[in-house]
């Protein structure tokens, strides 16, 4: 059964870069079927999605944080990271790290998330 | 991106049935059958309740049923029971391989 774990600074001051990694546990990064990526919840609201990471190197992200945001994996070592840069206090939230299962035919494709971290809170403050 | 909308609240009594709806465009969950659902308890990771409208993964409640009529897609959970209190939310496909959420639905049972 796969697992996924978030580990970081829970607390980081403004304009400093927000650095997370997620392990992988249970099962293999590198069989091609998944991609790999974050999610945050800010305190008391709703889901936002970050981006996401195939071990090609193939990534997507939130054109919202683009400019801001990087990932990485190493999928021999079944862990995947996640770097934002120029941190404020409305990056504060729970962020998620979550496998991406995906359906559909190309290139119509429907990403889902289908194993999820337990969350690790992050706060940016001075 | 745009989000999805949902509405901010449901209840219903145990044993009812209640339905969250989550409206799109026909640019997302219109043009395909590309929605899924998660189920969030307080404090707790999302769980994947269902994806391609109707799919569900082993271990979710055949209570738990998803369907769509054009931009709108819904998820009805028939039987309420008290576990199924959390916020429930849609997600659908955006441009360029992303993901889109709507805003969350918090169920309340009776």
């Amino acid at each position: 059964q796969v697992q996924l774990q978030e580990s970081g600074p829970g607390l980081l001051k403004p304009t400093e870069t927000l650095s997370l990694t997620c392990t992988v546990s249970g099962g293999s990064m590198n069989s091609g079927d998944y991609y790999w990526g974050w999610i945050r919840q800010p305190p008391g609201k709703g889901l936002e999605w970050i981006g996401k990471i195939h071990d090609s190197g193939n990534s997507h992200v939130n054109p919202s944080l683009k400019s801001r945001v990087t990932m990485s994996i190493d999928a021999p070592k079944n862990h995947f990271s996640l770097r934002l840069t120029s941190a404020t206090a409305a990056d504060t939230a729970v962020y998620y790290c979550a496998r991406h299962d995906v359906s559909g035919y190309d290139p119509y494709y429907h990403y889902y998330m289908d194993v999820w971290g337990q969350g690790t809170t992050v706060a940016v403050s001075s | 991106q745009s989000a999805l909308t949902q509405p901010a609240s449901v209840s219903g009594s145990r044993g009812q049935s209640i339905t969250i709806t989550c409206n799109g465009t026909s640019s997302d969950i219109g043009a395909y059958n590309f929605v899924s659902w998660y189920q969030q308890h307080p404090g707790k990771a999302p769980k994947l309740m269902s994806w391609d409208v109707t799919f569900r993964p082993s271990g979710v409640s055949s209570r738990f049923s998803g369907s769509k009529s054009g931009n709108t897609a819904s998820l009805t959970i028939s039987g309420l029971q008290a576990e199924d209190e959390a916020v429930y939310y849609c997600s659908s496909s955006g441009p360029f391989n992303t993901v889109i959420f709507g805003g969350g639905t918090k169920v309340t049972v009776l």
